[in-house]
């Protein structure tokens, strides 16, 4: 079945640091979402991509959906506190339409200030 | 608007009981996604319900098992609890399948 893998497990920076994770999936996606969970909290959506070799922004946040829709990153430019937590990748499998979202396993963010 | 609820938030049982978690989804919402979340397996797909009729199922054994009523807001149960489903039960919400999902706070369950 589909698999969605992510990586590095876990990573620390110091304050300032730039920080990336990548997500790979075994099959072609429709779409990949990015969420975010606090230490103690839940996953909190951060964006969905959706087209072949696309790239968004938030503030210092760069997300890109690969060119074969097999595979995604999330950088953070200049990391801060408030960056701490899970980041996880979700994919749903291309064409179909009633599957449902696999998530990675999380890269877990820890910021040293 | 209301986020997503999830009653109770934490709950201990023990080996053999069964459990009842209710999730309310965000008004207007029809697809509700129920997933297990420890800490070795990260999050981990259980089903997924949409206008009362479950769309999707994960690789979980029959025990788990689960129901969404005509106000879209769901319940799953697990009977013949065990040691290893002692776990963060999380519910999300949203529009359609296709769209950015919503999660509850969870719920904690410890099976003692």
């Amino acid at each position: 079945g589909q698999q969605v893998m992510q990586i590095p497990q876990y990573q620390h920076v110091q304050e300032g640091e730039d920080f990336t994770t990548y997500c790979n999936s075994s099959t072609t996606l429709s779409n990949i979402q990015w969420y975010k969970q606090r230490p103690g909290g839940h996953p909190v959506f951060l964006i969905q991509l959706v087209k072949s070799g696309e790239v968004k922004k938030q503030k210092r946040l760069t997300f890109q959906f690969g060119e074969a829709k097999k595979n995604s990153s999330l950088h953070i430019t200049a990391t801060q506190t408030t960056d701490v937590g899970t980041y996880f990748c979700a994919g749903k499998d291309y064409g179909g339409s009633q599957g449902n979202l696999i998530f990675g396993k999380g890269t877990k963010l820890s910021v040293k200030p | 608007k209301a986020g997503v609820t999830q009653t109770p938030r934490y709950l201990i049982k023990t080996r053999g009981q069964q459990v009842t978690l209710s999730c309310s989804p965000i008004s207007g919402h029809r697809s509700v996604s129920w997933y297990q979340q420890t800490p070795g397996q990260g999050l981990q797909f259980l089903f997924e319900y949409f206008s009362e009729t479950q769309r999707n199922k994960g690789n979980f054994p029959g025990r788990f098992s689960g129901r969404q009523f005509s106000n879209s807001r769901s319940e799953m149960n697990v009977s013949t609890l065990e040691l290893g489903d002692s776990a963060l039960y999380l519910c999300a919400s949203s529009f359609s399948s296709y769209n950015e999902q919503f999660f509850g706070p969870g719920t904690r369950l410890t099976v003692l």
